[in-house]
């Protein structure tokens, strides 16, 4: 059965530094997302993506974030400098149409020290 | 703000009971609404989806919409040691995902 995946597992960091998170969302889905879980909280959405660009993001995803699909099966999430309250668990999810069904990879957990 | 509002529980029932799950919603015009299932420390596993007024029934699982209330449940039936996990309520409005913060259920064996 396709799967999302992600890699790193888990990510350490030290603040301020840059962090590039990825994510291969299920080959035929057209719509990718990014949230962020911080422990013991409720799943945040970040940013959706569609057609090779955002579709709407949420008030967490400042300029410290971008997202790309840098070729036809990764979706990155950047954070240019790393702030001890980015620690959390990243979450990509993809469907194949708007609004419908979605499917989660099994998570970045990053550390920022 | 649009929220998402779930009892955190913890709801505990014993096994091969009904375990019933609300989730109630702000904004009228969403239209899609998914149960997933979260257990400690892994990603949100999708369990169920439902787009219109009334029940929709997939194996041991009942989801239940009432737009006019703003209102979505989840009844588990026979309700097993391996349902213990977290139940996340998420409603889309436009193309966003909102998830509740959880229902945590333990079932006892």
């Amino acid at each position: 059965e396709p799967e999302v995946t992600q890699t790193p597992s888990h990510q350490v960091t030290q603040m301020g530094q840059e962090v590039i998170l990825r994510c291969v969302p299920i080959s035929n889905h057209l719509y990718f997302y990014w949230y962020r879980q911080i422990l013991g909280q409720k799943v945040e959405f970040l940013v959706s993506f569609y057609n090779n660009e955002i579709s709407e993001k949420s008030e967490i995803f400042d300029d410290q974030f971008s997202v790309e699909r840098p070729d036809g099966s990764n979706f990155t999430l950047k954070i240019r400098s790393t702030k001890l309250e980015d620690s959390a668990m990243y979450f990509c999810a993809s469907n194949i149409v708007r609004v419908n069904e979605q499917y989660f990879g099994p998570g970045t957990r990053l550390t920022v020290t | 703000q649009k929220e998402v509002e779930q009892n955190s529980g913890p709801l505990s029932v014993p096994e091969g009971a009904i375990a019933s799950l609300n989730c109630t919603y702000s904004d009228r015009v969403s239209q899609s609404f998914f149960w997933y299932r979260q257990y400690s420390g892994k990603s949100p596993e999708l369990i169920m989806s439902i787009y219109s007024n009334g029940d929709k029934e997939d194996g041991r699982f009942t989801a239940q919409l009432n737009k006019a209330s703003q209102y979505v449940s989840l009844l588990i039936r026979d309700s097993q040691p391996s349902d213990s996990a977290t139940y996340l309520c998420a409603v889309v409005t436009g193309n966003q995902f909102y998830f509740g913060t959880g229902t945590s259920l333990t079932v006892i064996p």
